[in-house]
């Protein structure tokens, strides 16, 4: 069964900090991975990534791709208290009974002033 | 640019009754995804309809199904609820149909509390 693991569940850091949030991935007909941030409905998008070793940027968040070891890492840097939420990482395939978008458990982020 | 629009918002219901939500996909999408989250968990994948026809289908017993209108719309039915249906019930929408790699992007959801 395909699945999407990420890493921590739960992170608290101070405001200041840097942050690495870690996704994993066992998905057949890989296509696309992406980032959405939760907060209290709506995810929201932030990135898709379909190529290995190319960064994407916007403002302090960052992310990566690699395919060969099939994870993919989310930075962002100087975190501030409204980057507080829950961050899905989701990989996106041809389809199969898990549909075309599968996610993983999120990890939530807690920053304090 | 109006995004994807949910109602209700919230719900209440209780075990046994049927519940239909509704979804309005963002300007100029034309394929919507309904997903089920509990709390603590992900989304997981229900269905996903495409010119208003179910193209693909999660892991969902039928007592779930749905429905797209001309206008892209749609609705997702729950019958015989059950109170594990408890959860949010977010749609996203998206452009190009299940062979697409367009991001897709999501409402605020509809809260369904089962009693």
């Amino acid at each position: 069964e395909d699945k999407v693991v990420q890493s921590p569940l739960s992170l608290v850091v101070h405001e200041g900090d840097t942050v690495t949030l870690n996704c994993s991935y066992e998905v057949t007909n890989f296509r696309s991975l992406l980032w959405y941030k939760q907060e209290k409905k709506a995810p929201t998008f932030l990135f898709m990534l379909t190529s290995s070793g190319i960064e994407k940027k916007s403002g302090r968040l960052s992310s990566i791709l690699d395919k060969k070891e099939l994870f993919s890492i989310l930075n962002i840097t100087a975190t501030q208290t409204g980057d507080s939420a829950v961050y899905l990482c989701a990989v996106g395939n041809y389809g199969g009974s898990q549909g075309n978008l599968i996610f993983g458990k999120g990890t939530k982020l807690s920053v304090k002033p | 640019d109006a995004g994807v629009t949910q109602s209700p918002t919230h719900l209440i219901k209780t075990r046994g009754q049927q519940v239909t939500l509704r979804c309005s996909p963002k300007s100029g999408h034309d394929t919507v995804s309904w997903y089920q989250q509990a709390l603590g968990q992900g989304p997981q994948f229900i269905f996903q309809y495409y010119e208003e026809e179910e193209r693909q289908r999660g892991n969902f017993p039928d007592r779930f199904s749905g429905h797209q209108f001309p206008n892209y719309s749609s609705e997702l039915n729950v019958n015989a609820l059950l109170l594990g249906d408890s959860a949010l019930y977010l749609c996203a929408s998206s452009l190009g149909g299940r062979n697409s790699n367009q991001p897709q992007h999501f409402g605020d959801g509809t809260r369904l509390s089962i009693l």
